[in-house]
C-alpha cells in the first residue's frame, strides 16, 4: 500500500519560516492535501490539490511539491501555528486515502 | 455554515457493538461522499470509511472490513458508522469528514467534525 512520510518533528523561531516535507513515490501525480491539527481539536484543511487554500486560510500557507516530496512552507511564523500537520493523499490502487504519520510544529 | 456533529461515542466491551451518527447541516448532504476517520490517543489520523452521495459505492480500511459498516440517510442528512465486535485497538476519536472529488479524482476533506470518542475497554 502507498507510504506517506513525514518528519516527526520540525522546530522554528517565531518570525522564521518552516518547512514540513511529506515523502512518497511520485506524490505529485496524486495531489497532496495538508491538515492542521491544535491540540484537543478536529483537524482543518490548510492547502488542498497541492498547492490550493481553503479560504479563511493565511497567505502564510503554501504547499509545493518536487519529484517524490511534498513541502508545506509557513512564512513568518507564529506561536498560533504550533500544532501536528498532516499530508494526505489519495492511493488510486486502493482506492481510499492515505495519510503521513503527522509532523509536530514546535514554535520556540 | 457546513456543521458536522458526531454523536454516539461511548465505553464498550471487548466484542460489543455501537453505533455513531453525524448529523450534517449547512450543505446539500446529498451531494457529497461522506468518511469517517479515526485518531486513537497520542496517534495519527486513520481513515476508516467512505461512501458515495447515493451510497452505492463503500470501502473500508482493511483493519475494520468485516465488522465496520457505514450509511447514511439523505432524508435526515446523516452518516452513520455501525460498529461490531470492536476490540481494544479501535478505541479512538472517530471524526466524520465532507469529502471533496475533485476532476483528477483525488480526494479530500474540507470539513471535519469535533470527533466522538469510543473507548474499547473490560
Amino acid at each position: 500500500s502507498y507510504v506517506l512520510t513525514q518528519p516527526p518533528s520540525v522546530s522554528v523561531a517565531p518570525g522564521k519560516t518552516a518547512s514540513i516535507t511529506c515523502g512518497g513515490n511520485n506524490i505529485g501525480s496524486q495531489g497532496v492535501n495538508w491538515y492542521q491539527q491544535k491540540p484537543g481539536q478536529a483537524p482543518v484543511l490548510v492547502i488542498y490539490y497541492d498547492s490550493d487554500r481553503p479560504s479563511g486560510i493565511p497567505e502564510r500557507f503554501s504547499g509545493s511539491y518536487s519529484g517524490n516530496t511534498a513541502t508545506l512552507t509557513i512564512i513568518r511564523v507564529e506561536a498560533g501555528d504550533e500544532a501536528d500537520y498532516y499530508c494526505q493523499v489519495w492511493d488510486v490502487s486502493s482506492d481510499h486515502p492515505v495519510f503521513g504519520g503527522g509532523t509536530k510544529l514546535t514554535v520556540l | 455554515q457546513v456543521q458536522l456533529v458526531e454523536s454516539g461515542g461511548g465505553l464498550v466491551k471487548p466484542g460489543g457493538s455501537l453505533r455513531l451518527s453525524c448529523a450534517a447541516s449547512g450543505f446539500t448532504f446529498s451531494d457529497y461522499y461522506m468518511s469517517w476517520i479515526r485518531q486513537a490517543p497520542g496517534k495519527g489520523l486513520e481513515w476508516v470509511s467512505y461512501i458515495s452521495s447515493s451510497s452505492s459505492y463503500t470501502n473500508y480500511a482493511d483493519s475494520v472490513k468485516g465488522r465496520f459498516t457505514i450509511s447514511r440517510d439523505n432524508a435526515k442528512n446523516s452518516l452513520y458508522l455501525q460498529m461490531n465486535s470492536l476490540r481494544a485497538e479501535d478505541t479512538a476519536v472517530y471524526y466524520c469528514a465532507r469529502v471533496v472529488v475533485t476532476a483528477t479524482n483525488s480526494h479530500y476533506f474540507d470539513y471535519w467534525g469535533q470527533g466522538t470518542l469510543v473507548t474499547v475497554s473490560s
